[in-house]
């Protein structure tokens, strides 16, 4: 089965940092994933994650642990752009993505 | 642009009606997925199909059913809509071990 968790809704302010967590039970775990979607829009990729450690890509970095089911995307230096739901996925074997309901964080100056 | 493409972009149909939602995955995958997104509400995995065969399966209806054609194109059909199918429908495709890259959506209204 698969359960995914994320929190609902978070705030931060233009040029901080934030950290969105995500907690996740996987049976034949294969990847974890995070997602950007502005409403009304398709998702868009934004970091991968299959071993443990940090993946860093600009201001986006993500890291997984597989031992705690945990993953968290940390965006640095916020901008105004970046208010948007953020969605956890996780892997199964044959390629299946579970998405969990998504982290919709709001940015203010 | 993801290079996965859907049609129709809008959809407004009656209750009792059926329609089809049509994908195009990027050139070279041979997996497709449907999801469907409500208003405020997480994506839920209908579907998947690798190189024109099912592959897995989520919550979908009895009403919907979908295929996968020898081009790879895909289309989800739903039949006997009801007001609570109105929602975003969303083809994304993907080679093996890749990630997930998603068309812009189908956004079905049923009035």
């Amino acid at each position: 089965g698969q359960n995914i968790d994320q929190p609902t809704e978070m705030t931060a302010t233009e040029g901080a940092i934030v950290q969105i967590n995500c907690t996740y039970q996987t049976s034949g775990f294969n990847g974890l994933f995070w997602y950007q979607q502005h409403a009304g829009e398709a998702p868009t990729f934004l970091s991968y994650n299959v071993l443990d450690g940090l993946e860093e890509k600009g201001r986006f970095s993500s890291f997984l642990s597989r031992s705690k089911g945990y993953s968290y995307l940390l965006l640095k230096e916020l901008q105004m752009k970046d208010s948007a739901s953020y969605l956890c996925a996780s892997r199964s074997a044959g390629n299946m993505l579970t998405f969990g309901g998504g982290t919709r964080l709001m940015v203010k100056p | 642009d993801s290079g996965v493409t859907q049609t129709p972009k809008h959809l407004i149909t009656a209750t009792g009606q059926r329609v089809t939602l049509r994908c195009s995955p990027r050139s070279g995958d041979l997996s497709v997925y449907w999801y469907q997104q409500s208003l405020d509400q997480g994506l839920q995995f209908l579907i998947q199909y690798y190189n024109g065969e099912e592959r897995a399966k989520g919550n979908i209806l009895e009403r919907f059913s979908a295929q996968q054609f020898p081009d790879l194109h895909s289309e989800l059909n739903l039949s006997s809509l009801e007001l609570g199918d109105s929602a975003l429908y969303f083809c994304a495709s993907s080679a093996s071990n890749s990630p997930l890259h998603f068309g812009n959506g189908t956004r079905l209204t049923v009035t």
